[in-house]
């Protein structure tokens, strides 16, 4: 049982590349978020997808898309990489639907943009 | 919207001794406050949580306690051991952030032997 599986783990990106950050779970829950977390700020939240086919915008949105593939899989995609989206990235689901609590975490992708 | 704040950003404690680390909120509807632990090169986890219908929860060496007139909630580790010692967050859920998590900035805790 792995819980919740980001790859990849580390990634370096010139300014304007493009990448996709993915996530999947095995817990069965319907929720599932992307957060970024950054020194003295905390986690915010990027997206978050309530069910299957859903997905609204959190607190910092700018730069990003998602898509919900299917109930496992929650990716990030990053159209045009740059240096302000360095930082590291969580995914997590909760076993309370269309709310955030009680969240579990996968152990996050560390991503430079230079 | 809400605003959560942390203190202190850092707190280094002798094990054994106990750590307190405090949060504010600027909600005063926010009804459910969770600590998270984040060990070095992994995920946040989930530690303790507590309803704005209780002023104080424990589980073994951990406890938070909630003064909701005040705004604020703490969280307190007894008889601190070298594996307490870790990132913690606190965060708030309330109706002005349409029901999601803001986080505070976050403590690193560490325990000396």
């Amino acid at each position: 049982n792995a819980g919740v599986t980001q790859t990849p783990k580390f990634q370096v990106l010139k300014t304007g590349q493009s990448m996709t950050l993915q996530c999947a779970q095995d817990m069965n829950h319907n929720s599932m978020y992307w957060y970024r977390q950054d020194p003295g700020m905390g986690l915010r939240l990027i997206y978050y997808s309530a069910s299957e086919g859903t997905t609204d915008k959190g607190e910092v949105p700018n730069g990003y898309n998602v898509s919900r593939l299917n109930k496992r899989e929650f990716s990030l995609r990053l159209e045009s990489a740059a240096p302000s989206q360095t930082s590291v990235y969580f995914c997590a689901t909760t076993i309370e639907d269309a709310t955030n609590e009680k969240l579990f975490f996968g152990s996050g992708t560390q991503l430079s943009v230079l | 919207g809400e605003n959560v704040e942390q203190h202190p950003s850092t707190l280094s404690v002798q094990e054994g001794d106990s750590a307190v680390i405090k949060c504010t909120y600027s909600d005063s509807a926010s009804n459910y406050f969770p600590w998270y632990k984040q060990e070095l090169g992994k995920g946040p986890q989930l530690i303790i949580d507590i309803r704005s219908n209780v002023g104080e929860k424990k589980d073994q060496r951990i406890a938070v306690t909630l003064n909701k007139t005040a705004k604020h909630f703490s969280l307190h580790i007894t008889e601190t051991q070298p594996e307490d010692s870790a990132v913690y967050f606190c965060a708030a859920v309330g109706a002005d952030a349409g029901n999601m998590l803001t986080f505070g900035g976050g403590t690193r805790l560490m325990v000396k032997p």
